[in-house]
């Protein structure tokens, strides 16, 4: 059963530095890693996908690297902006199942 | 471009009462997901589908159903709502499951009182 984690829970940070969300799974055998973001009251917009045969994805100042030996994912964002405040979820595609299985997400608050 | 589609956007429900969650895609996915987020908390899926005619469960299936008659469309049903069903319900679709991005709907925010 694939289990996903994400780590920390919440974080806030000042306007201007970089930070790395982590995600975690327990199954190796997914297809690809995909990473959401959450804004309050709204659905799931869709940020990076990584292949499993990809190593990262790059989207401006996101950067979501993988690696499926040791069952982990981080996205890494860039002189972070106050426009970035939002929840960000990973979720892991099964490669047999055609499962898509969520984290329970970051909350992330940039301070101006 | 509609993308998915659900309704409706809010629904108050009495204990016991049953309804049906609409979720629609124009964009000839096979995949089709149903979801739920409690507060604070990442998405629980509760029911999958592969295709027309093949469903499957989730993490947390109790209490609810689905059918898939239609590639486009794919109903979640809630029989004898309970207030632990409080809850935002998102629809998403993939062409190729897993292996695909996912695109979700706005999301139904039910309440069971």
């Amino acid at each position: 059963k694939q289990e996903v984690t994400q780590i920390p829970a919440a974080l806030s940070v000042p306007e201007g530095e970089n930070l790395v969300l982590n995600c975690s799974f327990t199954d190796s055998a997914i297809y690809n890693l995909q990473w959401f973001r959450q804004d309050p009251g709204k659905g799931l917009t869709s940020l990076l996908l990584i292949q499993s045969s990809q190593r990262e994805q790059t989207s401006g100042r996101l950067n979501a690297s993988l690696d499926k030996s040791s069952g982990r994912s981080t996205l890494y964002i860039a002189a972070s902006q106050p426009g970035d405040s939002a929840t960000y979820l990973c979720a892991a595609g099964s490669s047999n199942t055609g499962k898509l299985i969520f984290g329970q997400g970051t909350t992330l608050q940039v301070k101006p | 471009n509609a993308g998915v589609t659900q309704t409706p956007k809010f629904r108050i429900l009495k204990i016991g009462q049953s309804m049906t969650l609409q979720c629609t895609q124009d964009m000839n996915h096979n995949y089709m997901y149903w979801y739920r987020q409690d507060p604070g908390m990442g998405l629980k899926l509760i029911y999958y589908s592969v295709g027309a005619g093949i469903t499957d469960k989730g993490e947390v299936p109790n209490g609810y159903n689905v059918s898939r008659s239609t590639t486009e469309d794919f109903p979640l049903r809630l029989e004898l709502a309970a207030p632990s069903q409080t809850s935002v319900y998102f629809c998403a679709s993939a062409y190729g499951g897993g292996r695909t991005e996912a695109f979700f709907g706005q999301g139904t925010r039910l309440t069971v009182v």
